[in-house]
C-alpha cells in the first residue's frame, strides 16, 4: 500500500522550519526521499536505513522511526530553493520491484 | 551525469488515439520505470522493466502497455487514449532494483 505523506501541502516564509512525514502500513527497512522542483524531474535527496540513522543534505535532514513505521524530513531555515514537491519511497515488502512512492507533499517557501 | 530524456514535454491527443511515450537513458541502467503523477496521489508505478524485453506490471497497468527492445529505451503505449489518462508521465532508470532512481523531465499528456 502506498505510504501516506503529511501534510499534503505547506506554505512557509523564508527562514521557517518544516517537517514532512511519511507513514507506511508495513515495516520499514529503508526510506528514500526525493524532491521535484516545479517543471523539473524529481531528484534524489537521501536514503535512510534501518536503525534510526539520521542523514543530512544541506539544512535538510531526516529520521527514521522503525516502531512507528514512519520517516520524517526536516527542513531547517527554509530557503526559496526548497520549494517543490517532496516524495518518500518505501519498500513494498513483496514483488520484484522494491519501492513504492508516497502521496507527495507540496512545499512553497515565500520571501 | 545520468541523463534520462523523454520524447515530448507536452502532448495533446484525442480520445481513442494510440499514444507513444518514449524514454531514453544514457547510463546503461538495467531497470527502467514508467510512473504517472497526479495531485494528491503522488507517483504511481505503471510498469517497470528489469532487462531488455522483460517487463512487469506495476500498480496501475490497466490501459497501458510497454516495450523495451533496447536497453536504453523504454516506451509507454496507450492503446486507446481516454480522458482519465490525462496526467504527467515520468520515466526513470536505476542501476539495480534497490538503488537511486534517475527521472526524466516528464511528459504532460492531455487527452481531449
Amino acid at each position: 500500500q502506498q505510504p501516506v505523506q503529511s501534510p499534503q501541502a505547506v506554505i512557509l516564509r523564508e527562514g521557517e522550519d518544516a517537517v514532512i512525514n511519511c507513514s507506511s502500513s508495513k515495516a520499514l527497512y529503508s526510506v528514500h526521499w526525493y524532491r521535484q522542483k516545479h517543471g523539473e524531474a524529481p531528484v534524489f535527496l537521501m536514503i535512510l536505513l534501518k536503525g534510526g540513522e539520521q542523514k543530512g543534505h544541506d539544512k535538510i535532514s531526516a529520521s527514521f522511526n522503525e516502531k512507528k513505521q514512519q520517516s520524517s524530513l526536516y527542513l531547517t531555515a527554509s530557503q526559496l530553493s526548497y520549494s517543490g514537491t517532496y516524495f518518500c519511497g518505501t519498500e513494498r515488502g513483496s514483488g520484484t520491484y522494491k519501492y513504492i512512492f508516497g502521496t507527495g507533499t507540496r512545499l512553497k517557501v515565500l520571501a | 551525469d545520468v541523463k534520462v530524456t523523454q520524447s515530448s514535454r507536452y502532448l495533446v491527443k484525442r480520445t481513442g488515439e494510440k499514444v507513444f511515450l518514449e524514454c531514453v537513458q544514457d547510463m546503461d541502467h538495467e531497470n527502467m520505470f514508467w510512473y504517472r503523477q497526479d495531485p494528491g496521489l503522488g507517483l504511481r508505478l505503471i510498469y517497470f522493466s528489469y532487462d531488455v524485453k522483460m517487463k512487469e506490471k506495476g500498480d496501475i497497468p490497466e490501459g497501458y502497455s510497454v516495450s523495451r527492445e533496447k536497453k536504453e529505451r523504454f516506451s509507454l503505449i496507450l492503446e486507446s487514449a481516454s480522458t482519465n489518462q490525462t496526467s504527467m508521465y515520468l520515466c526513470a532508470s536505476s542501476p539495480t532494483n534497490q538503488e537511486t532512481q534517475y527521472f526524466g523531465p516528464g511528459t504532460r499528456l492531455l487527452v481531449l
